[in-house]
């Protein structure tokens, strides 16, 4: 089905480990973007792209870095974990006329 | 700025009950307007939108309509089922030189049989 897929669903990471998070859509979407959810927070923007080469920082971008080398593909590389990225992560893409479409999500727990 | 602000939740209701969560905003130029529901353990689904005013969005018997003049663009549903038991959120898009989402907090909803 035509969407956005995330992997990996689960991940357990200690302090100071780095990984990738990542995110990929077969829609021919322009705009992706990387949200974090906390109880109680709500969903909070960390990285967008408009489109390829393109990115720009959200309201959280602090330890994450983003590239966009394609349209399909729009990882999220956590440089050192910390314990205050465990959070739940969503991708999301849209064009310009619809609202997002979202990744089913990664939980990431670090330890 | 830009900002949604919808009803802090949790909302509990008896299956068959008559459904309203509130959500208004503000924003400038002219947004686009949407409903996300989330079910347990599982991603944002798009429930519905409307892009100009008065247009009325609907999906799966739910309904908002698009009021400009109050700023609002409440979620409802006329009988809800435990199936509905979910997270809902509101939001905003709009385009100020590059498109920018507004999301509410989402009000949870508890539907019991």
């Amino acid at each position: 089905n035509a969407g956005v897929t995330q992997t990996p669903k689960f991940q357990v990471l200690k302090t100071g480990q780095s990984m990738t998070l990542q995110c990929a859509q077969d829609m021919n979407h322009e705009y992706m973007s990387w949200y974090r959810q906390d109880p109680g927070m709500g969903l909070r923007l960390i990285h967008y792209s408009v489109g390829a080469g393109i990115t720009d920082q959200g309201e959280v971008p602090n330890g994450y870095n983003v590239s966009r080398s394609t349209t399909e593909d729009f990882p999220l590389r956590l440089l050192s974990a910390a314990p205050s990225q465990t959070s739940v992560y969503f991708c999301a893409s849209s064009n310009d006329r619809d609202g997002y479409t979202f990744g089913s999500g990664t939980r990431l727990t670090v330890v | 700025g830009d900002s949604v602000t919808q009803m802090e939740g949790p909302v509990t209701l008896s299956e068959e009950a008559f459904l309203t969560i509130n959500c208004t905003y503000t924003a400038t130029g002219y947004p686009s307007l949407f409903w996300y529901v989330q079910y347990p353990g599982e991603g944002l689904q798009l429930l519905l939108k409307a892009t100009k005013a008065d247009d009325k969005g609907s999906n799966k018997g739910f309904e908002a309509t698009y009021r400009k003049e109050t700023t609002s663009f409440h979620l409802e549903k006329g009988s809800v089922q435990v199936s509905d038991s979910a997270v809902y959120f509101c939001a905003l898009k709009v385009y100020t030189g590059t498109y920018k989402y507004i999301f509410g907090t989402g009000t949870r909803l508890k539907v019991l049989a």
